[in-house]
């Protein structure tokens, strides 16, 4: 069964600072996805990582997977208060074609 | 619409009673999913719809909970005999070919539930 991890659960950081949210699998997940919420609205996509050493950046976001590791990794340079939201990781088990494993998530805030 | 409805957004019940969440997916989108996040966890799958294929229910904590997608678009998730273990947001999502590992869920805004 797979057990997705996330941590720090929650994040105060200043604006301009940089800093790393991690997520760690317990079994083989050849996927990983990136999702944020913003309280009171939908998960919306941000990555989708597909491969071992797989890299995607958007904005001041970039996410990165390490399938040896089982560790992904989302990066935040330079907060800015927008980046404010909880930010959810998850796997995909293998054989499934479904099913998403999903971690606690990151509640992140921005502080001016 | 634009995206994947969900209602109520807001549901307070008492302990026993039944109670019917809706989703309202993408237009044209063939698979449906229902997931529940409860406070300060994250996303626990639940029951997932594809086409005319028979549900995977192995989600569903108890025989309590039932789903169903009419016409293969509208889904009612039912919960009867309400418990305050129950109380969680109960969040649906759908894509255009249920394969996660190519394509992206669209999630719902979710459904409050609050079991008193």
């Amino acid at each position: 069964e797979l057990k997705v991890e996330q941590n720090p659960l929650f994040l105060s950081m200043q604006e301009g600072k940089n800093y790393t949210i991690y997520c760690n699998y317990s079994t083989t997940s050849d996927r990983l996805y990136w999702y944020r919420q913003d309280p009171g609205k939908s998960l919306e996509s941000l990555f989708v990582l597909l491969s071992n050493g797989a890299v995607k950046q958007e904005g001041r976001l970039m996410a990165s997977l390490d399938t040896k590791a089982r560790l992904s990794t989302l990066h935040i340079t330079a907060a800015v208060h927008d980046l404010s939201a909880t930010y959810f990781c998850a796997g995909l088990s293998s054989g499934s074609a479904r099913q998403l494993t999903f971690g606690s998530g990151t509640q992140l805030t921005v502080l001016p | 619409g634009a995206g994947v409805s969900q209602s109520p957004s807001n549901k307070v019940t008492e302990k026993g009673k039944d109670v019917e969440l809706r989703c309202d997916p993408i237009s044209g989108h063939t698979a449906l999913y229902w997931y529940r996040q409860s406070l300060g966890q994250g996303l626990e799958f639940l029951i997932y719809f594809q086409g005319n294929s028979a549900p995977d229910k192995s989600g569903l904590p108890s025989d309590r909970f039932s789903a169903e997608r009419t016409g293969g678009s509208v889904s009612t998730l039912t919960i009867q005999r309400t418990q305050q273990e129950d109380s969680a947001v109960y969040l649906c999502a759908s894509s255009l070919f249920g394969r996660t590992d190519r394509e992206k869920l669209f999630f719902g805004s979710g459904t409050q539930l609050s079991v008193l």
